[in-house]
């Protein structure tokens, strides 16, 4: 199966300062990565489409703002948390489908758990 | 917007007992992705179903998908404490986006 990397698996961070997390696609090439959130108990909130070599697409109540995509590569995304608050506690998913599933078989990351202090 | 609403919320049984998981909306979909989730991991693809009325068995577990492919169930059976976790339904609709569900949380106990 294709495999999806996600990295840091957890950060704690401190009130007002910015993490980044990485998302790869170790053996296939993504033109489109997805990112997602998810809060304890809760099913998984797509939060926006990343694009490689383009902007990123927001769903309706994402601050782009404050969810900084860069998809600088075919096997690289990442989204930065900026200026972070205790209310952007959360899980972060990242995935994305390789093109020979029809792009709709997405397979996920290990996720990133931010706790903000 | 797309909705997909699963039944039941959480379900507690033990181990050897038989269940269903529901997954609903009124919107179509091209195909229908079910996954599982484990604490502190990323979902796990299960199987897709894309024909109207089709089935698909993956060992223990039944998957069906409406006839109109506006529904799907995912049947367990004879469950072990193995199958454990957080059951997702996922529409696949407009530009590779998919509509996950609502969950459902199964525990199983000995």
């Amino acid at each position: 199966g294709a495999v999806v990397s996600q990295h840091p698996s957890w950060v704690i961070c401190k009130s007002g300062t910015s993490v980044k997390i990485e998302c790869r696609s170790l053996d296939f090439q993504a033109t489109t990565m997805f990112w997602y959130r998810q809060f304890p108990k809760q099913s998984l909130m797509l939060m926006a489409t990343s694009n490689e070599g383009s902007k990123a697409t927001y769903e309706q109540g994402v601050e782009k703002d404050k969810f900084l995509i860069n998809h600088a590569s075919l096997t690289l995304s990442t989204l930065t948390v900026t200026s972070a608050h205790p209310e952007d506690s959360s899980f972060y998913i990242c995935s994305a489908s390789p093109p020979d599933r029809g792009n709709t078989e997405a397979f996920f990351g290990q996720g990133t758990r931010l706790t903000v202090v | 917007t797309q909705l997909l609403e699963q039944s039941p919320q959480f379900l507690s049984i033990q181990e050897g007992e038989n269940l269903t998981v529901y997954c609903n909306s009124s919107s179509v979909f091209s195909s229908l992705q079910w996954y599982r989730q484990e604490p502190g991991e990323g979902p796990v693809l299960l199987v897709t179903v894309v024909t109207g009325g089709e089935v698909k068995k993956l060992k223990r577990l039944t998957f069906q998908f409406g006839d109109a492919r506006k529904d799907s169930s995912l049947h367990i059976t004879a469950a072990q404490p193995g199958d454990t976790g957080l059951y997702l339904c996922a529409g696949a609709g407009t530009a590779s986006k998919l509509t996950f569900g609502t969950g459902t949380r199964l525990q199983v106990t000995l």
